[in-house]
């Protein structure tokens, strides 16, 4: 069955420092893999997405994400983050699920950024 | 870019009633529409997908004779929330697609409240 995991449900990070949330997915052939932002009460927001080439996709706000076949997994990245960065985060995976397109969505991880 | 356009953005309504809420496509021909519903610090989960001119799937556990969800054009699907409950009480999303391949394009939500 198709599913995405999203381990982290919640991560706090220090403005500047680093940031790598993880995805891993289930998908019987090569997916189109997806990761969203949401602020509070709003609705998704796009920061990149993989269809195929290059495994390393570069996405808006700084924010970028591996491709890695032999692990499943579609983490994202950011080298420094920002307080306006602190959202609720989605990792989905699209593509025809059965007899339809489909988008199915992670869990979620919460960020809280520090100063 | 793509733009959804998601109305209205809150709703009160009694219980026993019931809500539409629109969902359209702006600068695109949507072939397909997902209507999700998110609870509170939870992820999306997916009622129901829909194509133009076609009755909607519903997802296993989605009770399609209270959520009832229309496509009638490439721009335009709406979900009525029919008998609203508190239980229905919820925020709901919709997106359209125009294929995987192009993604997923999101509304902005609504707040639907039912006292």
């Amino acid at each position: 069955a198709q599913s995405v995991t999203q381990p982290d449900i919640h991560i706090t990070v220090s403005e500047g420092a680093s940031l790598e949330l993880r995805c891993n997915y289930s998908y019987g052939a090569t997916p189109y893999l997806f990761w969203y932002v949401q602020s509070p009460g709003q609705g998704l927001q796009l920061l990149l997405k993989y269809f195929s080439g290059d495994t390393l996709v570069q996405g808006i706000k700084g924010f970028e994400a591996e491709f890695k076949r032999s692990q499943s997994s579609f983490n994202l990245r950011k080298p420094s983050v920002h307080w306006s960065d602190a959202a609720e985060y989605f990792c989905a995976v699209g593509g025809r699920i059965g007899a339809t397109n489909k988008l199915i969505f992670g869990t979620g991880t919460l960020l809280a950024v520090q100063p | 870019g793509a733009v959804v356009s998601q109305h209205p953005s809150r709703v009160i309504c009694k219980s026993g009633t019931s809500v539409k809420i629109e969902c359209r496509s702006l600068d695109f021909q949507a072939t397909t529409m997902f209507w999700y519903r998110q609870f509170p610090k939870q992820s999306l989960m997916l009622m129901a997908t829909s194509n133009e001119g076609s009755k909607a799937t519903y997802e296993q556990g989605v009770e399609k004779d209270k959520f009832l969800i229309n496509h009638a054009s490439l721009t335009l699907s709406t979900l009525t929330v029919t008998s609203a409950h508190p239980e229905d009480s919820s925020f709901y999303i919709c997106s359209a697609s125009q294929g995987a391949i192009y993604g997923y394009t999101f509304g902005s939500g609504t707040r639907l409240t039912v006292v």
